[in-house]
């Protein structure tokens, strides 16, 4: 089974420029996840997708971020302009609801690392 | 907010022998917790995980025990091989999403 996708693996911008991050997700998993992992630190939530909708954008910050999942599949996150303090790794995971336990198990791509100069 | 967090940032063991990771929590309410390593240049990788009706569960190599009456979670590593090298992050599952601690770098002395 193929696991997350992302890409590009790292970006080097200055501030104020665009950026944008694509997530394909494991076959068959209809929740998606985008997180921000700042050195040293655990990953947070920024967005989740339910399908296509979003389910909890609570802590992305909408003034320069957004997302997008597409017929509830690939997904993008952008950022614009961007900040110094949006340097991070950005993470993608993606899941399905594990009946069993009734759990989601989430599945994390490498991420991509974003280095705003 | 309420976090997990962890006790120590790095943890030093030589191969071989067992390493133990800890876990603190604050938030009572929180009933799965889930044990991630992340290696160097990629993502958080699924290790083991527990509800919080049990107070130990095992896998290969690995352990996990709860203690609820003090919020704290371990995870026990046996026979630690350099290929355990990694940053460990303890994770609560609350709402429908992860919460995870700062994470701890563990290193194996061959």
């Amino acid at each position: 089974e193929a696991g997350v996708v992302q890409s590009p693996r790292y970006k080097i911008i200055e501030k104020k420029q665009p950026v944008a991050f694509w997530c394909n997700p494991i076959s068959g998993h209809n929740t998606l996840y985008w997180y921000r992992q700042n050195l040293g630190q655990g990953p947070e939530l920024l967005i989740r997708y339910e399908n296509e909708e979003a389910v909890d954008d609570s802590q992305l910050p909408k003034d320069r971020f957004s997302a997008e999942r597409l017929k509830g599949v690939d997904s993008t996150l952008k950022i614009q302009p961007a900040e110094l303090g949006d340097s991070a790794v950005y993470l993608c995971a993606s899941s399905r609801w594990d009946s069993p336990i009734g759990l989601e198990t989430q599945y994390f791509g490498p991420g991509t690392r974003l280095l705003v100069l | 907010g309420e976090n997990v967090g962890l006790h120590l940032p790095t943890l030093s063991v030589q191969e071989g022998d067992n390493s133990i990771i800890n876990c603190a929590y604050s938030n009572s309410a929180s009933d799965y917790f889930i044990w991630y390593k992340q290696e160097s240049g990629k993502g958080p990788q699924f290790i083991i995980d527990i509800r919080s009706n049990m107070d130990k569960r095992q896998g290969q190599r690995v352990t996990v025990l709860l203690n609820k009456t003090v919020k704290h979670l371990s995870l026990q590593i046996a026979a630690t091989q350099p290929g355990d090298s990694a940053v460990y992050f303890c994770a609560d599952y609350r709402a429908n999403n992860l919460f995870f601690g700062t994470g701890t770098r563990l290193t194996v002395i061959p």
